[in-house]
């Protein structure tokens, strides 16, 4: 059974740093093209893709965020660590991480539940 | 940037076909994945590869792709199938996803 879940903070300042966890079971970031990404949900509005990483360490990440966004593994704890610089409160929204499990299939077939963080002062 | 258009929203009567639709240049490049979303839950992946439906999704729900429009057909439509629907592919020329911006599916 693959699971994936978010965990991290609910409340960030702005201009602080957000760090958010990926913590997954039931497939291995080792596998060859396997890949999480996330991606975000702000209330009422459409889906936007943030970034990747695959099980050999390739990574990309939205241009329209800049250089604010890093993603990391840990395949030891089969978690994927996703930060987000300088945020602001138009960076509220629901925070999801999700499979990509094959290089030829480049899309997301399990999703997290997600987690809503809140840039407030 | 690259850009996936859809119609903000479509309206069916139950048993009817919804059609909704997902543009942009290139289309056929990359392959094309489909998306259900009910309110307060978390995406879920209705059709993947342009054509190809995962595990456990209804036979009412089929994809189609051609040079630059996609589509998500709904056919025999249930109440149940109220939701927003995205799509989502790869901008052939950078690999980054890109998701369009979403159709609101109203079941009359």
């Amino acid at each position: 059974q693959i699971t994936l879940k978010e965990s991290g903070p609910t409340l960030v300042k702005p201009t602080q740093t957000l760090t958010l966890t990926c913590s997954f079971s039931g497939f291995s970031l080792t596998t060859g093209g396997v890949g999480v990404g996330w991606i975000r949900q702000p209330p009422g509005k459409a889906l936007e893709w943030l970034a990747l990483i695959h099980s050999n360490d390739d990574k990309s990440s939205s241009p329209s965020l800049g250089n604010r966004l890093t993603i990391t593994k840990d395949t030891s704890k089969n978690q994927v660590v996703f930060t987000m610089t300088n945020m602001a409160p138009v960076d509220t929204g629901t925070y999801y991480c999700a499979r990509k499990p094959n290089t030829m299939f480049v899309g997301f077939d399990y999703w997290g539940q997600g987690t809503l963080v809140t840039v407030s002062s | 940037s690259y850009e996936l258009t859809q119609p903000s929203s479509v309206s069916v009567s139950p048993g009817q076909t919804a059609t909704i639709t997902c543009s942009g240049d290139s289309l056929s490049d990359q392959f094309v994945f489909w998306y259900q979303q009910k309110p307060d839950q978390a995406p879920i992946l209705v059709i993947y590869k342009d054509t190809e439906r995962p595990s456990g999704i209804p036979d009412r729900f089929s994809g189609s792709s051609s040079e630059t429009t996609a589509v998500l057909t709904v056919s025999g439509v249930q109440a149940e199938d109220e939701a927003d629907y995205y799509c989502q592919s790869t901008d052939s020329r950078t690999t980054y996803v890109v998701f369009g911006g979403g159709t609101k599916l109203t079941v009359l």
